[in-house]
């Protein structure tokens, strides 16, 4: 499809381990963010990329807490030795422009990740 | 303090109706503001952008008080479809360019 695509949509995994999130953004965007959205909580901002340089990552919550976008394409966000604090749905999104440009962010559908 | 903050709710009216919810951010600094709609299990979506002018789209107004820095959507003649949740949207300057949300307001609309 032509949307952001991420996977996979549902991880479960035992407290400990390392995860990987995938995400695939729209063709030719420059701009790619993660979120992690809680559930009745607002998305809650994490990192973003312009093309494969990381510009911010002050919202990743400590250094278990990675991404990467190499090749400015698609994007992994890694979680190591992961807690249960950290189940939720992590959410990336892409922007054809840099922001603030016309605010638009296209979501995918986002993973989500439980922590047993 | 939050940066971006929001009742809620829920807010329950019936179909017809007319709806407004305000949210507030922190940051004076902050230039940018938006409107995102979610439905349920669904991933967020931009309804508008909030321009300093107010501005309407459809049955939707959104305006924007810098003085007190509060955003407000209103929905006039709401209908069965407007129900989900909110989201108020400020673009953060201070940091880099990265678009910060509200909590989130749910809204039900009931036949």
């Amino acid at each position: 499809g032509a949307g952001v695509s991420q996977s996979p949509r549902y991880k479960v995994t035992k407290r400990g381990q390392d995860v990987a999130l995938r995400c695939d953004p729209i063709s030719g965007h420059v701009s790619l963010y993660w979120y992690r959205q809680a559930l009745g909580q607002g998305p809650e901002f994490l990192t973003y990329f312009n093309y494969e340089a990381q510009q911010d990552k002050s919202g990743l919550p400590n250094d278990r807490f990675s991404a990467e976008r190499p090749e400015g394409s698609i994007s992994t966000l890694t979680i190591q030795r992961t807690e249960q604090r950290d189940s939720a749905m992590y959410r990336c999104a892409s922007s054809l422009e840099g922001l603030p440009g016309t605010g638009e962010l296209f979501f995918g559908e986002g993973s989500r990740l439980t922590v047993l | 303090r939050k940066e971006v903050e929001q009742d809620p709710g829920p807010f329950n009216v019936p179909e017809g109706a007319t709806v407004a919810f305000n949210c507030t951010y922190s940051n004076s600094a902050s230039q940018s503001f938006f409107w995102y709609r979610q439905d349920c299990r669904k991933e967020p979506k931009l309804l508008m952008s909030v321009y300093s002018s107010g501005n309407e789209d459809g049955r939707f107004t959104a305006q924007l008080n810098r003085a007190s820095q509060y955003i407000s959507l209103l929905i006039r003649d709401s209908k069965l479809s407007d129900s989900a949740t909110y989201l108020c949207v400020v673009n953060d300057f201070q940091g880099a360019q990265k678009l910060v949300f509200g909590q989130g307001t749910r809204l039900t609309i009931n036949p």
